[in-house]
């Protein structure tokens, strides 16, 4: 079954405006990890952030925060101030406590930032 | 020197061929995976070697073969392939403790075509 769930195929966003991409995940672990990656078009897989479950704080990288509700299992990436840099696909992922290291990942979100 | 690095980066083959692609990881890390990514369908993980020990096996064909020889290298024999073998396969690395396992770092992939 799919443990990560991306709703949102594609999304267009404008220049420097902000853009939520959702993410929900299912899991009856305590411990997890969740993970957002960025995929240009060249193919490579770039770490975005880390949320951990024991994290009480929502986890935040430069222009990129994550939005963890626990108790709704979301983890929801915030990219503020967009720039056309930052077209490409996102993928959510989690990887559990009792498999460390099986990464599964979502079915990714495609952004276009416009001019 | 990128951290995780694959070659080749595009490979053509017919079904009848023997290839390998490889991955070389410059991080330290003590686990290495090789995920799949076809078309409009979310990462697939392969294989996980933790310390050069397979520790997953997801259930792929026998025709991919994978071989990790040390730490650093990782090895995905094919022979016999199949057209819907051709995709996007990613290799990544982590550092992984008892009790966690860190973000992975991703090369950029080798496309692969069967023909």
């Amino acid at each position: 079954a799919q443990k990560i769930t991306q709703t949102q195929p594609g999304m267009f966003v404008q220049e420097k405006e902000a853009v939520t991409l959702d993410c929900t995940y299912d899991t009856s672990d305590q411990s997890y990890g969740l993970f957002w990656y960025k995929q240009p078009s060249s193919g490579e897989m770039i770490f975005l952030i880390y949320q951990g479950s024991y994290d009480e704080q929502n986890a935040t990288e430069g222009r990129y925060s994550l939005n963890f509700q626990k108790a709704r299992k979301s983890a929801n990436l915030v990219i503020s101030a967009s720039q056309l840099g930052d077209s490409a696909m996102y993928f959510c992922a989690m990887s559990e406590a009792d498999s460390w290291g099986k990464f599964q990942f979502g079915a990714g979100t495609q952004v276009v930032v416009t001019p | 020197e990128t951290g995780v690095t694959q070659t080749p980066r595009h490979l053509v083959m017919g079904m009848t061929n023997k290839k390998s692609l490889k991955c070389e990881q410059h991080l330290g890390h003590n686990a290495m995976y090789w995920y799949k990514q076809s078309a409009k369908k979310p990462l697939e993980l392969m294989f996980v070697y933790n310390f050069k020990e397979q520790t997953e096996n997801n259930s792929v064909p026998s025709r991919f073969s994978p071989e990790c020889p040390n730490s650093s290298h990782l090895f995905l024999h094919l022979h016999t392939l199949q057209p819907e073998d051709s995709a996007l396969y990613l290799c990544a690395s982590s550092h992984r403790t008892s009790g966690e396992t860190g973000e992975l770092f991703f090369g950029e992939g080798s496309r692969l075509t069967v023909l």
